[in-house]
C-alpha cells in the first residue's frame, strides 16, 4: 500500500545533542510537510518542499532544519534539542495545492 | 495564517448521542478540510468542502460548508466509541494552497 513512512516511531535524545528524523513515501506526492505537534494542541507547521523548493515558516526556530535529497525522502534535524522541543513529529504529504493530506504515524521525541 | 477558531474545545457524549463540531473564521475561506485524529495517532483526512452551501455526507458523518464559506461543521449522529478522537478542521491560509492551519480541535469523548 501506498504510504508515508516515519522512522523512527519513538525517538529519545540527550538536551543539546543533534539529532535527525525521517519520512519516506511512496506516493510521489510533491509535497512535503513537517509539523510538530504537542499534547493537545494543533499540528504546527515548520517548514515544506514543493518538490526541491523548500519554504520555511516565519516563526520557526533556527534550530530546525530540513534536507529532502529526493521525492520520496524528507529529514528533520534538530540541531540542539532542548526541553520544549519534547513533541510529535508529524511528516505529511499532498499531491499540491488544494488536497487532502496524508499524514505519517509520526515520531515521539524524548528530550531527557 | 489565519488560524480558524474551533469549538467547543470537548465534548464528551454518551454513545448514541449527536455531537457536532463548528469551525469559524472571520475571512471567507477558499475550502475546509476535516480531520480525525485517535489518541496517540495521525491526523486522518476525512473530506474537504469547496463549494458554498456545501453538504456531504460520510456514513454517520455530515459536514456543511457555509453560504459565505466563512464557517463549517461537522456533524456525527448516533455516536460510537470508535468516534472517539480529535476532529481538526483545517484550512490553507498565508496566501498558500498547499500550507494547512489546523483549529485546534475538538477532542470528542463517548462514554458507553
Amino acid at each position: 500500500d501506498a504510504m508515508v513512512i516515519q522512522n523512527p516511531r519513538y525517538q529519545v535524545t540527550q538536551f543539546g545533542k543533534p539529532v535527525t528524523l525521517s519520512c519516506s513515501q511512496t506516493l510521489n506526492h510533491n509535497v512535503m510537510y513537517w509539523y510538530q505537534q504537542k499534547s493537545s494542541q494543533a499540528p504546527k507547521l515548520l517548514f515544506h518542499y514543493y518538490d526541491k523548493d523548500f519554504n520555511n515558516e516565519a516563526d520557526t526556530p533556527d534550530n530546525f532544519q530540513s534536507r529532502r535529497p529526493n521525492t520520496s525522502f524528507c529529514f528533520l534535524d534538530i540541531r540542539s534539542p532542548g526541553l520544549g522541543d519534547a513533541a510529535m513529529y508529524l511528516c505529511a504529504t499532498s499531491r499540491g495545492a488544494g488536497y487532502g493530506y496524508t499524514f505519517g504515524s509520526g515520531t515521539r521525541l524524548t528530550v531527557v | 495564517g489565519q488560524q480558524v477558531m474551533q469549538i467547543p474545545q470537548y465534548q464528551h457524549v454518551q454513545e448514541g448521542e449527536d455531537f457536532t463540531t463548528y469551525c469559524n473564521s472571520s475571512t471567507t475561506l477558499s475550502n475546509i478540510q476535516w480531520y480525525k485524529q485517535r489518541p496517540g495517532g495521525h491526523p486522518v483526512f476525512l473530506i474537504q468542502l469547496v463549494k458554498s452551501g456545501e453538504v456531504k455526507k460520510q456514513k454517520r458523518l455530515t459536514f456543511q460548508f457555509g453560504e459565505a464559506k466563512k464557517n463549517s461543521s461537522l456533524h456525527i449522529t448516533a455516536t460510537q466509541t470508535t468516534d472517539v478522537g480529535t476532529y481538526f478542521c483545517a484550512d490553507f491560509s498565508g496566501g498558500s494552497n498547499y500550507k494547512l492551519t489546523f483549529g485546534k480541535g475538538t477532542l470528542l469523548t463517548v462514554n458507553p
